[in-house]
């Protein structure tokens, strides 16, 4: 069973701090993995992808990757209080292709002006 | 030009009733998804579809019948509407399939099912 692992929170968060989601994933053969963001009411909407190990930057948000220990991260620096939302973590499968990318349950940040 | 579309977006019917549920995506892309998220925003895929032919089929109850009648929509028809069937349905795009496995999902703004 392909798992998906995320702490659910809430993770609180001073306005301007840096907020650091984690998450691990089971299957040693995902390729892919993606940071969605999700606010209250509304679709998931993509943040960041990274696809080998180490780190990824794009504006304030920072994806790692750690493969051997199947471990993935994001950073969001500068945090503002806009940034409070569900953050999803999602991975594809080795061979995934069109089988979809599993999902973990999400951690709800909140980031306190 | 909204890249996928998805209606309705709020639905509230009866047990045992039949519902649809559509969508469609101009992004060009060649698989097309359904997710549910249930009440504890947990995001599990249904169905995945490539090219029209049905690729994912997860343990869904056989109430939940898609249909794609070309690569460009997918549709959800549901017999015999549960209380647990109430949740938020997501349709989603990517060009994942074959060998493309890194292409992420595009995400319809969600139909809300309300089962009484």
């Amino acid at each position: 069973q392909k798992e998906v692992e995320q702490n659910s929170g809430p993770l609180s968060v001073p306005e301007g701090a840096i907020a650091s989601l984690n998450c691990t994933y089971s299957d040693r053969g995902s390729q892919s993995f993606f940071w969605y963001r999700q606010y209250s009411g509304k679709s998931p909407e993509l943040i960041m992808s990274i696809y080998s190990n180490g780190d990824k930057e794009d504006g304030r948000f920072t994806a790692q990757l750690n493969k051997a220990s199947q471990y993935v991260s994001l950073l969001i620096r500068d945090s503002q209080p806009s940034d409070s939302a569900t953050y999803l973590c999602a991975v594809n499968e080795e061979g995934g292709g069109a089988d979809g990318l599993t999902f973990g349950k999400g951690t709800h940040l909140i980031i306190q002006p | 030009d909204t890249a996928v579309s998805q209606t309705p977006k709020y639905l509230v019917t009866q047990m045992g009733n039949d519902k649809s549920i559509k969508c469609e995506q101009n992004l060009g892309h060649d698989t097309m998804y359904w997710y549910k998220q249930d009440s504890k925003k947990f995001l599990k895929i249904m169905f995945s579809y490539n090219n029209k032919e049905l690729i994912i089929n997860e343990t869904v109850p056989n109430r939940f019948s898609p249909k794609s009648p070309d690569k460009a929509h997918l549709n959800l028809h549901i017999n015999s509407l549960e209380l647990g069937d109430s949740a938020v349905y997501f349709c989603a795009s990517s060009q994942a399939g074959g060998i493309v496995y890194n292409s992420p999902l595009h995400f319809g703004n969600g139909t809300r099912l309300t089962v009484t």
